[in-house]
């Protein structure tokens, strides 16, 4: 099937430091790729969708300036938090998708970011 | 605005129960709906994938169902196993994007 992988898994960082993730489709291209933010015992929400080459669209309260995400190619998307602080601390996910409309997502394994 | 709710919030159920979860969404107008389960800390593991024009989907010991016109689906999950205990979520796709449940968190007690 197709796999997805995030790195870091896990990540540690000082209150106005800069991190940033990578989600990258491993065995298919992804048109899709989205980001999910999850808090502990809670769903996952939507951040934000982006396509390969164009600007990431981002769900209505969501700061497009402190999360950067930037998708340069089929197979790689990265999202930077910027400035973080320890509320942005959680669990951060993303999934690829091939082409578009309804079509089967697959999660990556998710990074946990703790914000001190 | 697409809204999923999953019921019940928790499960606790002996081994070798038969199993039953909920959800519903507000929206009929979906491509698909998917059931995951999520183990702690972990991301997710696609479990079945129905498409707007099926009932339902086996695999395994599961199966999920999906009526459209009353915005329900169900996953059913026979003889359950201890590893089976993990939070299952459902998400519905209206269009590219996943809307999903809060989920049901699940326990097969041995």
């Amino acid at each position: 099937g197709a796999v997805v992988s995030q790195h870091p898994s896990r990540v540690i960082c000082k209150s106005g430091t800069s991190v940033k993730i990578e989600c990258r489709s491993l065995d298919f291209q992804a048109t899709t790729m989205f980001w999910y933010r999850q808090f502990p015992k809670q769903s996952l929400m939507l951040m934000a969708t982006s396509n390969e080459g164009s600007k990431a669209t981002y769900e209505q309260g969501v700061e497009k300036d402190k999360f950067l995400i930037n998708h340069a190619s089929l197979t790689l998307s990265t999202l930077t938090v910027t400035s973080a602080h320890p509320e942005d601390s959680s669990f951060y996910i993303c999934s690829a998708q091939v082409g578009t409309g309804g079509y089967e997502q697959y999660f990556g394994p998710g990074t946990r970011l703790t914000v001190t | 605005k697409q809204e999923v709710t999953q019921i019940p919030a928790a499960l606790s159920v002996p081994e070798g129960e038969n199993l039953v979860l909920n959800c519903s969404f507000t929206d009929s107008a979906i491509y698909n709906l998917q059931w995951f389960r999520q183990d702690p800390g972990k991301g997710l593991t696609s479990l079945l994938l129905i498409q707007s024009s099926q009932r339902e989907q086996t695999s395994g010991r599961l199966n999920a169902s999906l009526d459209k016109s009353s915005g329900r689906s169900t996953l059913y999950i026979a003889a359950s196993q201890p590893g089976d205990s993990a939070t299952y979520l459902c998400a519905v796709s209206p269009a590219r994007q996943l809307t999903f449940g809060s989920g049901t968190q699940l326990t097969v007690l041995p």
